[in-house]
C-alpha cells in the first residue's frame, strides 16, 4: 500500500531533550516536506526537500533541523525542543514540487 | 513574504445546500492550487486541484474556480452531505517547492 508513515505518533518530552520524528514514504517521490499545524494557524511549512541532499526553509524553519539522505526518508530533528513546538506535525510527499502532496498521520509532539 | 487568506473560517449549512469556500493569495508565480479536506484524528487529504492555465474544474459534487487575474480561487460543493463535514484548506505553490496553506474553514453540514 502506498503511503507516508511517521513515527512516533504521540511524543511527551521535556524542554532540551533533542528528538526525531521519522518520516518515510513507499512511493519513490522526490518531494518530501514538514509541516506544523496549530489551531487557527492552519498548515505551515517547516522545511521540504526537492530531492536526495537538497533541503530548503519553509515559512517556520527556526528550531528544527531536517536530513536528505535516501530518497524514502525525510525525518525532522528538534535538537532542544522549546515548549513553543507543542504541536501537531505532518510529513508529506509528492512525486515531484507542485503535485498533489500525500499527508501522513500527523504525529501529535507535547513539549513540557 | 507570501501569504493564503481563506474566508470564512466557519461555515454551517443544511444537508442538500451548496458550500462556498474562498481563497486569496499573494505570490503572482502561483500556480497550483490544491484544496485539502482534513477529518478529525487524520492527515489532509486532497479534494482536488488546478493549475494556473484552468479557469474551473469540476469533480462530481465538488468544483474549483480560479481568477488569476484577482488572485482568487474558490472551492464549490454543491448538495451537501453530512459526511462532507470537515475541516478544508486551500493551499498555493509554485515551482520552488514552497506550499503556502490557508488558515481553514470547518465546514459543518446540518441533517
Amino acid at each position: 500500500e502506498a503511503q507516508v508513515t511517521q513515527n512516533p505518533r504521540y511524543l511527551i518530552t521535556v524542554t532540551g531533550k533533542k528528538l526525531t520524528v521519522t518520516c518515510s514514504q513507499n512511493m519513490n517521490h522526490e518531494y518530501m516536506s514538514w509541516y506544523r499545524q496549530d489551531p487557527g494557524l492552519g498548515l505551515r511549512q517547516i522545511y521540504y526537500s526537492m530531492n536526495v541532499e537538497v533541503t530548503d526553509k519553509g515559512d517556520v524553519p527556526e528550531g528544527y533541523k531536517v536530513s536528505r539522505k535516501e530518497k524514502r526518508n525525510f525525518p525532522l530533528i528538534l535538537e532542544s525542543p522549546s515548549p513553543n513546538q507543542t504541536s501537531l506535525y505532518f510529513c508529506a510527499s509528492s512525486f515531484l514540487a507542485g503535485e498533489t502532496q500525500y499527508f501522513g498521520p500527523g504525529t501529535r509532539l507535547l513539549v513540557l | 513574504g507570501e501569504n493564503v487568506e481563506q474566508h470564512p473560517s466557519t461555515l454551517s449549512v443544511q444537508e442538500g445546500d451548496s458550500a462556498v469556500i474562498k481563497c486569496t493569495y499573494s505570490d503572482s508565480a502561483s500556480n497550483y492550487f490544491p484544496w485539502y479536506k482534513q477529518e478529525l484524528g487524520k492527515g489532509p487529504q486532497l479534494i482536488i486541484d488546478i493549475r494556473s492555465n484552468v479557469g474551473e474544474k469540476k469533480d462530481q459534487r465538488i468544483a474549483v474556480t480560479l481568477n488569476k487575474t484577482a488572485k482568487h480561487f474558490s472551492l464549490h460543493i454543491t448538495e451537501t452531505q453530512p459526511e462532507d463535514s470537515a475541516v478544508y484548506f486551500c493551499a498555493a505553490s509554485s515551482n520552488t517547492g514552497k506550499l503556502i496553506f490557508g488558515q481553514g474553514t470547518t465546514l459543518q453540514v446540518k441533517p
